[in-house]
């Protein structure tokens, strides 16, 4: 079965670091781009950013260009979204996503929920 | 770069058909033939309903069809079901290996 498999949720002080994580299973991890998408509580999706895990380009959406890294480790087909710093608003759901053609993403991951509070 | 501009709601009752409408720019719907649609249920990862414009993958009922006319893409669905009553938002390349998602539109099936 292809599926994508996020990490559990999280709840963190601001100021603190976070690496969140998406394993790909099912496919050949390196051929399809993958897309990480912010779903703040009650609103809306937004794209953060994108990454290649056969050679690790990566895009950012200007939005997230500088708050957050998304990397890759194809080695155990896992990418992944980390924060320096968190923020209260960076509390929301994040979904990693399959590029399977030109811009369309056919597999989600389930959602890591991150809760940033004092 | 701003949200897809989509309307807040739409309704219909069984068997009926609705249409939402996905309004850009000519930097993003207008400029390529990349806008996708995704249905997302409350609390539930999205599901790519459309692709390419007007691609359904593979399980996607054909009650779902997909179109554009210049800055302005649109998802019908027809014969309102049940289980269609979902948030759906469309998304659109914008150039620069950047893309944006619509505001999002709730699905009522009355």
């Amino acid at each position: 079965e292809v599926q994508l498999v996020q990490s559990g949720a999280e709840v963190r002080k601001p100021g603190e670091s976070l690496k969140i994580s998406c394993k790909g299973s099912g496919y050949s991890f390196t051929n399809y781009w993958i897309g990480w998408v912010r779903q703040m509580p009650g609103k809306g999706l937004e794209w953060m950013g994108i990454i290649c895990p056969g050679d690790s380009d990566t895009r950012y959406s200007p939005s997230f260009q500088g708050q957050v890294t998304i990397s890759v480790d194809k080695s155990i087909s896992t990418a992944y979204l980390q924060w320096s710093s968190l923020k209260a608003s960076d509390t929301a759901m994040y979904y990693c996503a399959r590029r399977f053609t030109t811009d369309a993403f056919d597999i989600w991951g389930q959602g890591t929920m991150v809760t940033v509070s004092s | 770069q701003s949200a897809l501009t989509q309307p807040r709601s739409v309704s219909g009752s069984p068997g009926q058909s609705v249409t939402i409408s996905c309004t850009g720019t000519s930097s993003d719907v207008g400029g390529y033939n990349y806008v996708s649609w995704y249905q997302q249920h409350p609390g539930k990862a999205p599901k790519l309903m459309i692709y390419n414009v007007s691609e359904r993958p593979s399980g996607v009922p054909d009650r779902f069809s997909g179109s554009k006319s210049g800055n302005t893409a649109s998802l019908t669905i027809s014969g309102l079901q049940a289980e269609d009553e979902a948030e759906y938002y469309c998304t659109s390349y914008a150039g620069s290996y950047t893309r944006v998602f619509g505001t999002g539109t709730k699905v009522t099936v009355l």
